[in-house]
């Protein structure tokens, strides 16, 4: 089946440090979309990408969306405590329906203050 | 804020007995999903419905899991009998009516330990 790869499992940083974490396809996506979870807690919708080459920033998060649709990035800049958590990319293929979000294993991120 | 609303939160059980999580998805919202989260296996998609039809349930273990959604705030997942390799997190999410890129939103899951 489609898969979705996600890139580093796990990342340490000290705080103030930057942080990127990286989704991989290889199929053409229709959209993808980024999720944080924080530790004991859900995933949390964070933004969704649909335009090839998009990027958007909230804060010190910025995300990509590559030019051939097929890969996607989260940059943080000067990480914080509060960043600490998995961030997952979630893919939707062409061809699926709603329910055919494809997430990756996403990446842990730990911040030593 | 609007919420999507599971229960129990917590469930431990032996193994053998019938386990039901409940979900109460985002009034208006009109696609639920259930999702099982490990540490091996990360988020994976058991089943999830739209207008309360079933439209995928290719994920879930046929032979003892069950899906279903008596009415629009409500939706159920059954295991039985339950299994110890069952022991994870369970995520129901719901979605507006719309285009398939429509966010989810997560409830705060069960955690279920089968002993």
């Amino acid at each position: 089946g489609q898969q979705v790869m996600q890139i580093p499992q796990y990342q340490h940083v000290q705080e103030g440090e930057d942080f990127t974490t990286y989704c991989n396809s290889s199929t053409t996506l229709s959209n993808i979309q980024w999720y944080k979870q924080r530790p004991g807690g859900h995933p949390v919708f964070l933004i969704q990408l649909v335009k090839s080459g998009e990027v958007k920033k909230q804060k010190r998060l910025t995300f990509q969306f590559g030019e051939a649709k097929k890969n996607s990035s989260l940059h943080i800049t000067a990480t914080q405590t509060t960043d600490v958590g998995t961030y997952f990319c979630a893919a939707l293929y062409y061809g699926g329906s709603q329910g055919n979000l494809i997430f990756g294993k996403g990446t842990k991120l730990s911040v030593k203050p | 804020d609007a919420r999507v609303t599971q229960t129990p939160r917590h469930k431990v059980t032996e193994m053998g007995q019938e386990v039901t999580m409940r979900c109460q998805p985002i009034l208006g919202h009109n696609t639920v999903f259930w999702y099982r989260q490990t540490m091996m296996q990360g988020l994976e998609l058991l089943a999830y419905f739209r207008n309360r039809a079933p439209l995928d349930d290719s994920g879930m273990p046929k032979d003892r899991f069950s899906a279903e959604m008596p009415d629009a705030t409500l939706a159920t997942l059954k295991i039985q009998p339950s299994e110890p390799r069952d022991s994870a997190v369970y995520f129901c999410a719901s979605g507006k009516p719309g285009t398939a890129n429509q966010p989810q939103h997560f409830g705060d899951g069960t955690r279920l330990s089968i002993l």
